[in-house]
């Protein structure tokens, strides 16, 4: 059965402070692994993986994909209050060909 | 930019009633999904549809069943609501690449 686990399911930490949030996944037909973050609407799109160890950055995110051990990390560094939310991994693939979502990871950055 | 519109933010049934949650896009994808997203659980799929009057089930379907009459449109119906189908409900749209662009969701309570 096609799964993504996404490690911790919430972190609590301070602003300043730098974080990783991890997701391991083991889905047939890989195609790309995709994060998103939600706030308390829709989630929007953060990165798109489809490569091993390049790593993709956008300000204080970065994101990078290890295809031989099926995992990634996302990277945010001096937190602030604005990155609290869920962040979502998924991975695009599977017998049907479309997104498997993790289960989230809730993060709080207190001031 | 894809919009992906779902009609209603909040939601208040009770339980046995007949509810459509509809969703409109406005960029001729032909894939539209509708997830449920419950705390811990994730985002977890209930049917797809690849054309217009296309559906197929997803990983949850059961107590569901939608309609996509034209394309642009894609409608979720709870025949008979249960408390057990409270929950933040989102529509999303895939385009020729691998990202989804997801409505506002709905977040319904069934009382």
């Amino acid at each position: 059965e096609d799964k993504v686990v996404q490690s911790p399911l919430s972190l609590v930490v301070h602003e300043g402070d730098t974080v990783t949030l991890n997701c391991s996944y083991e889905v047939t037909n890989f195609r790309s692994l995709l994060w998103y973050k939600q706030e308390k609407k829709a989630p929007t799109f953060l990165f798109m993986l489809t490569s091993s160890g390049i790593e993709k950055k956008s300000g204080r995110l970065s994101s990078i994909l290890d295809k031989k051990e099926l995992f990634s990390i996302l990277n945010i560094t001096a937190t602030q209050t604005g990155d609290s939310a869920i962040y979502l991994c998924a991975v695009y693939g599977g017998a049907t060909n479309k997104l498997i979502f993790g289960t989230g990871t809730l993060l709080a950055v207190q001031p | 930019d894809v919009k992906v519109t779902q009609s209603s933010r909040y939601l208040v049934k009770r339980t046995g009633e007949k509810v459509f949650l509809e969703c409109v896009q406005d960029m001729d994808h032909e894939n539209m999904f509708w997830y449920r997203q419950d705390p811990g659980l994730g985002l977890r799929l209930i049917y797809f549809s690849y054309d217009v009057k296309m559906k197929e089930k997803g990983d949850i379907p059961e107590g569901y069943s939608v309609s996509r009459e034209k394309k642009e449109r894609f409608s979720l119906i709870l025949e008979s609501a249960s408390t057990n189908q409270t929950s933040m409900y989102l529509c999303a749209t895939k385009g020729v690449n691998y990202g989804y662009t997801f409505g506002s969701g709905t977040r319904l309570t069934v009382v």
